[in-house]
């Protein structure tokens, strides 16, 4: 079956620095990968998508890079903010079932 | 637009009682999902619709039973609750017929069962 790893450990930067997660997964070939954000008590909020045929994806001071050979999408987030402390979950998917990384849970501090 | 609506909020349970998770969404979306979410496991598909009438199993659909009689209402049911289904219960919805339509996701119950 499908299995979907983010960074294990909980990821502390410093205000300012660029913050990079990592999904990577196996045994299937998602068409397209999506990030989401959670915050505590809440449900999660769709941020970036990327398909299979594209390499890099911008909004604003997020980037997403989706490698198919590597099976690995890189989720950045530059000049980062205590605003963007939470938890970001990828979600590699094909089809009618969408399947959630475990998440990686950010904290930025001034 | 409220979006997705889950109720209750809070629930808690004694186990072999049963209960209904509410959920409803007001943008005409075609799919809607339950997700179970458990520290260390991330968001588990439960069950899911593609349209009125229509529903299918996920992951863990194990003691869980769905039906879909109109496009707004997914309701989530739970015949006899035992402590393995303490968990936070969320509902999300997507327009179909577009692969960059995103999940809408409701803020979740919370289910505890003693």
């Amino acid at each position: 079956s499908q299995k979907i790893e983010q960074n294990s450990e909980a990821l502390n930067i410093q205000e300012g620095k660029t913050a990079t997660l990592t999904c990577n997964y196996t045994n299937y070939s998602p068409a397209y990968l999506q990030w989401y954000r959670q915050d505590p008590g809440r449900g999660p909020v769709f941020l970036l998508l990327i398909r299979e045929n594209e390499k890099e994806k911008r909004k604003e001071r997020l980037k997403v890079t989706f490698d198919t050979t590597l099976k690995q999408s890189l989720f950045h987030i530059t000049a980062s903010q205590p605003a963007d402390s939470a938890t970001y979950l990828c979600a590699p998917n094909t089809g009618n079932q969408f399947y959630f990384g475990t998440g990686t849970s950010l904290t930025v501090i001034p | 637009n409220a979006g997705v609506t889950q109720t209750p909020k809070f629930q808690v349970l004694k186990t072999g009682q049963s209960m209904t998770l509410q959920c409803a969404q007001d943008m005409n979306h075609e799919y809607m999902s339950w997700y179970r979410q458990d520290p260390g496991m991330g968001l588990r598909l439960i069950h899911y619709s593609v349209g009125a009438g229509i529903t299918d199993q996920g992951e863990v659909p194990n003691g869980y039973n769905v039906s879909r009689s109109t496009t707004e209402d997914f309701p989530l049911r739970l015949l006899s609750a035992a402590p393995s289904q303490t968990s936070v219960y969320f509902c999300a919805s997507r327009k179909m017929g577009s692969y960059n339509s995103p999940l809408h996701f409701g803020n979740g119950t919370r289910l505890t069962v003693t």
